[in-house]
């Protein structure tokens, strides 16, 4: 059974701060680890899909590195907007089982 | 493109009563699940399918059946409800499965469907 902490659980920023954050899961058995957006009163939305030790993935001013040997992956926002405020899911899994972590609510002030 | 449609959007039950969740996808994914979410907890697997007429349970699967009798639809059935089964419901579809485990494709979500149980 996977466990899986996400940090902070919550984190106000101005707009146009860089911000990161984190996700941590056990490291054996690994097969893949999701990112997903979700904002409020809307369904998740995939990010990145990341499988291999080291990879980096981005989109827009959103990137993703992942650590598959020591169990964690971190988000970043460059520059973040308004209309980036929304819950950042993690979900790793291994060969048998996919959990989402509780999310990292990000807020962003104008 | 409709994606992944869910009904009904709310639903209020009384404790004991059953109700059937609906989801259908037509982007022809192989992989189905359905996730419930409560407040302060991340999304919980209650059952997943990886094709027409395979099942198997998640995290969560005690109250609930399901059936995929088709690859479009995956129903989620409330036998006899309980006040624990308030939650947002949420069925989510991938195009990539496997019969060993979970999938490895991105996830599409339905808008979600919030039951309350009395």
């Amino acid at each position: 059974i996977l466990n899986v902490e996400q940090s902070p659980q919550s984190l106000h920023v101005q707009e146009g701060d860089s911000t990161n954050f984190t996700c941590s899961f056990p490291s054996s058995n690994f097969y893949a680890l999701h990112w997903y957006r979700w904002e409020t009163a809307k369904s998740p939305e995939a990010l990145f899909v990341m499988t291999l030790n080291g990879d980096e993935k981005k989109k827009g001013r959103i990137s993703a590195t992942l650590n598959t040997k020591e169990g964690y992956s971190y988000l970043y926002i460059k520059g973040s907007q308004p209309e980036d405020s929304a819950t950042y899911l993690c979900a790793p899994h291994d060969d048998n089982d996919m959990r989402f972590g509780a999310g990292t609510r990000l807020t962003v002030k104008p | 493109n409709a994606g992944v449609t869910q009904t009904p959007k709310f639903q209020v039950l009384k404790t004991g009563q059953s109700m059937t969740l609906q989801c259908a996808q037509d982007m022809n994914h192989e992989y189905m699940s359905w996730y419930r979410q409560d407040p302060g907890m991340g999304l919980r697997l209650i059952h997943y399918s990886v094709g027409a007429g395979i099942t198997d349970q998640g995290e969560v699967p005690n109250g609930y059946n399901v059936s995929r009798s088709t690859t479009e639809d995956f129903p989620l059935r409330l036998l006899s409800a309980a006040p624990s089964q308030t939650s947002v419901y949420f069925c989510a579809s991938s195009y990539v499965g496997t019969a060993a485990g979970p999938n490895t494709g991105e996830l599409f979500f339905g808008e979600g469907s919030r039951l309350t149980v009395l």
